[in-house]
């Protein structure tokens, strides 16, 4: 299906494990984005690429790595999950001549 | 460094009436976007409306018009005619860059009573 998807939809883990979570677009936009939502924060920015192979640190990067070997794939990974992280995190994608991006349907993660 | 705030916690309209939920931005930037996201209790993230820095009319998007007052650097919405299934969280945001990097508010949170 086209469009932007994130998997797991839900996950429970426990701290100090790593976990990934995915990011898949079918549209080969260039941006790709990772928030995270908290109440009281609205979305934050944790991470973002430009394309293939370049990544920024956004506004709470810290406890996450990102890479993006492919223009499609954008994987968010908590190195050593912390109940802080226990967020639900959005991933989106921009075309260069988008003006809106796009989300996907958001992974609810809860880190016990 | 972009701010959004979203002094509105929560709102309640009537069905049918008009309603206006408030944005202020704080940005240094020539250049920028203001949007509009709505989020239902599904929770997904629904694009509703843009606006450029440099557009001089306001947009409109169907029962959707953002109310862009720049001097002010506001940039609230304003939903016509609602419905009932207009009761959802709503996120203002700016983007900033070549990146188009989203800065979003705390949101309002918007019941539609009959």
């Amino acid at each position: 299906d086209a469009g932007i998807t994130q998997s797991p939809r839900y996950k429970i883990t426990e701290t100090g494990r790593q976990v990934t979570l995915m990011c898949h677009q079918t549209w080969s936009h260039s941006y790709m984005f990772w928030y995270r939502q908290d109440l009281g924060h609205g979305l934050r920015l944790i991470y973002y690429s430009a394309a293939a192979d370049i990544t920024d640190k956004g506004e709470v990067p810290d406890g996450y790595v990102v890479s993006r070997s492919k223009t499609e794939n954008f994987p968010l990974t908590l190195e050593s999950a912390t109940r802080s992280q226990t967020s639900v995190y959005f991933c989106a994608s921009k075309g260069h001549f988008d003006t809106e991006a796009f989300f996907g349907q958001g992974t609810r993660l809860t880190v016990v | 460094a972009q701010k959004i705030t979203q002094t509105q916690p929560g709102m309640f309209v009537q069905e049918k009436e008009a309603v206006t939920l408030d944005c202020t931005y704080d940005t240094s930037d020539q250049s920028y976007g203001l949007f509009w996201y709505k989020q239902p209790s599904s929770g997904e993230m629904i694009f509703l409306i843009y606006q450029g820095s440099y557009d001089e009319q306001n947009a409109t998007e169907g029962r959707y018009s953002l109310n862009f007052q720049k001097a002010r650097k506001s940039a609230n919405l304003v939903i016509s005619a609602s419905q009932l299934g207009d009761s959802a969280m709503y996120f203002c945001a700016s983007d900033t860059g070549t990146a188009s990097k989203l800065t979003f508010g705390t949101g309002t949170r918007l019941q539609v009573t009959l």
